[in-house]
Order: structure tokens, then sequence, then C-alpha cells
């Protein structure tokens, strides 16, 4: 897990409620990211921020939205317009380098009641 | 970044060494070998990563052939709690996007 917190652990949602998962990191690493994950799936990356109050669209965007204020912090709100979000959430953070390595947190599971 | 293939499951007894291979023929002169592994409901978790030289860590030793397409992750003394999916993919380091594309990855069952 390195130095990347998610929270919370589980988290249980009413359809129609937007919700927001925390993901910190201590790291100083510039570029993070979001992932999903489903049951036997791989990874699907949802947004990724290379640098302070810029970010940008993964492959599955569409539901979701992210800030990026500060380097430390990337907070991702998954909207009521998300059709299918209970799923697995994956943070991660990335050295910069020739030989850039992600390291990921532990990861926030949502449930759609 | 290289497509890789790996044995979808094997198994290890405990305390041996466990060798996980990963062929990925059309690697490129730049891409690294990065290998994460993903216990049960948990975040994937960075192991090791080389361009062409062996590599070793306080985790585990990986192994490129000198022609570089393929490799071996070994676990020199697996335990139970070695147990976990685990993933090879290459990639070129450096890149501004950074996406992880994970394949299939080989199951690793350590029995006792």
């Amino acid at each position: 897990d390195g130095g990347i917190t998610q929270s919370p652990k589980y988290l249980f949602r009413k359809e129609g409620q937007n919700v927001t998962l925390s993901c910190e990191q201590n790291l100083n690493h510039d570029a993070m990211y979001w992932y999903r994950q489903d049951p036997g799936q791989g990874l699907r990356l949802i947004y990724y921020s290379q640098i302070v109050n810029d970010f940008q669209k993964g492959d599955i965007a569409e539901g979701y939205s992210v800030s990026r204020e500060k380097k430390e912090s990337f907070p991702l709100t998954v909207t009521s317009a998300q059709k299918n979000p209970t799923a697995f959430y994956l943070c991660a953070s990335r050295t910069s380098g020739a030989a850039d390595t992600q390291y990921f947190g532990p990861g926030t599971r949502l449930t759609v009641l | 970044d290289a497509k890789t293939t790996q044995p979808p499951s094997m198994d290890c007894a405990e305390g041996r060494a466990a060798n996980l291979p990963c062929n990925h023929s059309t690697i490129s002169g730049n891409e690294y070998v990065y290998w994460y592994r993903q216990i049960h409901s948990q975040g994937p978790q960075y192991i090791i990563h080389g361009l062409k030289n062996n590599e070793t860590n306080e985790m585990a030793s990986l192994i490129i052939t000198e022609d570089r397409k393929s490799s071996t992750l070994i676990l020199p003394h697996a335990t139970l709690r070695d147990t976990a999916v685990y993933y090879c993919i290459v990639r070129a380091g450096g890149t501004s996007y950074g996406k992880l594309t994970f394949g299939q990855g080989t199951i690793l069952t350590v029995h006792p």
C-alpha cells in the first residue's frame, strides 16, 4: 500500500445518491489515478491527474468526477449518472522518471443498494 | 504496450521457490517488465521491475532472458501469504499517460 490511503474501506449508497471516495498520498508523487475493478476483471482507468489542478478522463469516465486541488489528494465522486457503480475502486500514484512505477491504495468497495 | 502471456494458474509448496514465467515476445527496446500481485480484496502490490538486467529486492528476483522475450519472477521461499494473482506487465517507462493494463495474470496457490 505504500503511503496511499483510501477511505472508507466499505461504502454503501442508495440509488440516486452521489458519493465521494477519498484518496490521499504522502509519497510526493505528481501523478495520481483512479481505477475500477469488477469481479474477476482487470482494472479500468476512470480518471488520472498528472499535476495539481489538472486531470484527464480515462477509459470509463462517464458518471464520475474528480478534483485535484492539492498534490496529496485526488477524491473521486461517483454520481447518480453512473449506471452500474457497484465495484471495487482503486487509487494509485506514480513515481516519475524512466522507470516510473505505480503504487496502489487498499481500495474502497462500493455497493449500491 | 507489448502483450504478455502467463499461465493461468500455478501451485507451490510452502517454503519452496515459486517461479512464475511470462512471455513477452514483442517487447520493444524501451519497455520495462513490471510485476504486480493482488491478494483477494486488496489493492495491487508492486513487486519488482527491470529493463534487461536481472533484478533482486526484498520481495523477489526478476530474471529476464538475454533476448528479453521472456522473464521469470522468483519468490525464493514462498509462504501462504504469497497466494495471490500475479501480473506481468510490459510498458514503456516515463510516458506521460502511465495507464497500467492488467491481463489475466497467474493465480499462484501456495499450499502447506
